[in-house]
């Protein structure tokens, strides 16, 4: 298995506070992502990072904000929590572009916003 | 726009066959197959890239044609453990290889 991890895995927060995901890799992939997943909607892309400092955004990335400033690892920030933000989130890394290669998922972060 | 997969949920008995489909409304240069078991973090299944080449880990088959923009996921005599969700995930050539997923394909196998 790939060696990636999140953290916190289940946190608990109220509207308006700031929240910070961390996923954190051992493989020195290139490519690293950030899903949320909701009922009904599967995995949408928030952001991902296609090198140290190098991101962009993806499908649903309004009140999200990342940082990559080491190889192994990737920060998805929630400025100001909002109760539409709770989700399962997921964050996910490639070797080379995920178009041809296999993206390797970590453990998930279930986050409920109050 | 999320490439729709048919049908939404399937229910088999052990090793009966089932066909997942996906399908777009833009030219593909790669779909991606994952399983997610309940609880559980998705998992990769296979890659089909325009052209032709197929990558995958486990004996499961897939097609993609390119004309029709659509890609099929074959699961023939299916085990117990072929039980989950999966996942059509669509790449369109541009932008680090991004994936655009399906709302997804419940599958429940029952003994």
């Amino acid at each position: 298995d790939a060696g990636i991890t999140q953290s916190p895995r289940h946190k608990v927060t109220e509207t308006g506070t700031p929240v910070t995901l961390r996923c954190h890799q051992t493989e020195n992939h290139r490519y690293m992502y950030w899903y949320r997943q909701d009922p009904g909607h599967g995995l949408r892309l928030i952001h991902y990072s296609y090198g140290v400092k190098d991101t962009d955004k993806g499908e649903v990335s309004d009140g999200y904000s990342v940082s990559r400033s080491k190889t192994e690892d990737f920060l998805l920030t929630l400025e100001s929590a909002t109760s539409s933000q709770t989700s399962v989130y997921f964050c996910a890394i490639s070797g080379t572009s995920g178009s041809v290669n296999e993206q390797f998922f970590g453990p998930g972060t279930r986050l409920t916003v109050l | 726009q999320q490439p729709v997969q048919s049908p939404q949920a399937v229910i088999l008995r052990e090793g009966e066959d089932a066909v997942i489909n996906c399908s777009s409304s833009k030219a593909l240069y790669s779909v991606h197959w994952y399983r997610q078991k309940h609880g559980e973090a998705p998992v990769f299944l296979m890659i089909l890239l325009k052209g032709g080449e197929q990558k995958g880990h486990e004996k499961i088959s897939a097609s993609f044609n390119e004309k029709k923009q659509q890609s099929s996921l074959y699961l023939t005599a299916s085990q117990l453990s072929y039980s989950g969700t999966y996942f059509c995930g669509e790449n369109y050539g541009g932008s680090q290889g991004n994936l655009i997923f399906g709302k997804g394909t419940k599958l429940s196998v029952k003994p």
